[in-house]
């Protein structure tokens, strides 16, 4: 079968750095998306990696690996607008497959 | 219009009554999805229309949902005899091309939210 795997909850304080990693099994692969979505609303493209390596997007990077079949996305000086929810999906043949989504908790 | 654009944006239905929802993709856009998202919950996938080709309805739950899109743009979801356990939000989004082949962007509308009283 085809599944992502990503925490369902992390907590993080103002100002600091978050990782969310996202692993993945599909059977087909044309590259790894990170959406965000905050309660209520809809979700918004953050970013997208085809290829090994880091993506950066202002406070936002994205990391992908094929060969591990796991990819992260690293929020950087977090502030309190970025609590939402944040989801992997992969591409695989003319959709995405998307994981459950990370519950992202920011403290002051 | 600019983004895309679902309605209604809440419908409050009795068990048993059919409902439509209706998705007006991106201009220019060929791919369009119907997602199905509970409560704290990811996105389920219902369906996916390319272009012209035949839609791929293998997410659709059962046979009381159904889903057309005409004219290559608006798309229509209609559930027939809603359940209580058809309650969630339902998201549209497009997308330039397949999805999966490209930048893996998809647009999405802002949902229509169902609730089956």
């Amino acid at each position: 079968g085809q599944s992502l795997e990503q925490p369902s909850e992390v907590t993080a304080v103002e100002g600091a750095i978050v990782q969310i990693n996202c692993t993945y099994q599909t059977s087909g692969f044309y590259g790894l998306s990170w959406y965000q979505q905050h309660d209520g609303g809809a979700p918004t493209f953050l970013s997208y990696n085809g290829l090994d390596g880091l993506e950066e997007t202002g406070r936002f990077s994205s990391f992908l690996s094929r060969s591990d079949s796991y990819g992260y996305l690293l929020l950087q000086e977090l502030q309190m607008k970025d609590s939402a929810s944040y989801f992997c999906a992969v591409g695989s043949n003319y959709q995405l497959i998307w994981g459950a989504g990370t519950k992202l908790i920011i403290k002051p | 219009g600019a983004g895309v654009s679902q309605s209604p944006s809440n419908k409050v239905t009795e068990k048993g009554k059919d409902v439509e929802l209706r998705c007006d993709p991106i201009s220019g856009h060929t791919a369009l999805y119907w997602y199905r998202q509970s409560l704290g919950q990811g996105l389920e996938f219902l369906i996916y229309f390319q272009g012209n080709s035949a839609p791929d309805k293998s997410g659709l739950p059962s046979d009381r949902f159904s889903a057309e899109r005409t004219g290559g743009s608006v798309s229509t979801l209609t559930i027939q005899r809603t359940q209580q356990e058809d309650s969630a939000v339902y998201l549209c989004a497009s997308s330039i091309t397949a999805s999966g082949l490209h930048t893996g962007e998809l647009f999405f509308g802002e949902g229509s939210r169902l609730t089956v009283l």
